[in-house]
């Protein structure tokens, strides 16, 4: 079965400094991987996705990440914080085959705050 | 881009009544659709797969008979949550997928509130 752990439940940057948000990974074979961002009371917007191509992902609004299988890590990245970038931030995983085919697992997420 | 119209987006309901909520893949066929709920704080649960024209398939702890899906169409998937108590109160989130794409596209969510 796949999992995935989002280290620190929050993030607080200064508007303009870099975002760093730590997703670790298990599975079992191999994983596909997305980041999504929640605001309040609405539904998931995918930020990007890993699909076994590139390594390096880039995404919406300048965010973009990296998978490691070496680390099993795909954190996400953006330069410089805007303001709007304040929301709720969830890594996923999802595999290929097996019982678990299509499903995504989610992380505990990471709230991120951005102040002036 | 591909679009998962959920409604309603909030609902309060009293203990005891059932309530449905419907998702609608307005652009694309909808094969696979995941139905998710999320407590105040915590991350999405999966609560059940169901694929176009079959039963659905539901996670380990959660109650067939009270969480209804229906999958009659590629377009269209319900979720009936029935008798509800307090507890069910909570963020109803869908997720379509098309075929075996890698791409999941997700409903605005529904806030259930039972009274």
């Amino acid at each position: 079965a796949q999992s995935v752990t989002q280290l620190g439940s929050h993030v607080s940057v200064s508007e303009g400094a870099l975002v760093l948000l730590r997703c670790n990974y298990s599975s079992s074979v191999p994983p596909y991987l997305f980041w999504y961002v929640q605001y309040p009371n609405q539904g998931l917007q995918l930020l990007l996705k890993y699909t076994s191509a590139a390594t390096l992902v880039k995404g919406i609004n300048d965010f973009e990440a990296e998978f490691k299988k070496s680390e099993t890590s795909f954190h996400l990245t953006k330069p410089s914080a805007h303001m709007s970038d304040a929301a709720e931030y969830f890594c996923a995983v999802s595999v290929s085959g097996g019982t678990s085919y299509g499903k995504l697992t989610f992380g505990q997420g990471t709230i991120l705050t951005v102040h002036p | 881009g591909a679009v998962v119209s959920q409604h309603p987006s909030r609902v309060i309901c009293k203990s005891g009544t059932s309530v449905k909520i419907e998702c609608r893949s307005l652009d694309f066929q909808a094969t696979t659709m995941f139905w998710y709920r999320q407590f105040p704080k915590q991350s999405l649960m999966l609560m059940a797969t169901s694929n176009e024209g079959s039963k659905a398939t539901y996670e380990q702890g959660v109650e067939k008979d009270k969480f209804l899906i229906n999958h009659a169409s590629l377009t269209l998937s319900t979720l009936t949550v029935t008798s509800a108590h307090p507890e069910d109160s909570s963020f109803y989130i869908c997720s379509a997928r098309e075929g075996t794409a890698r791409g999941y596209t997700f409903g605005s969510g529904t806030r259930l509130t039972v009274v």
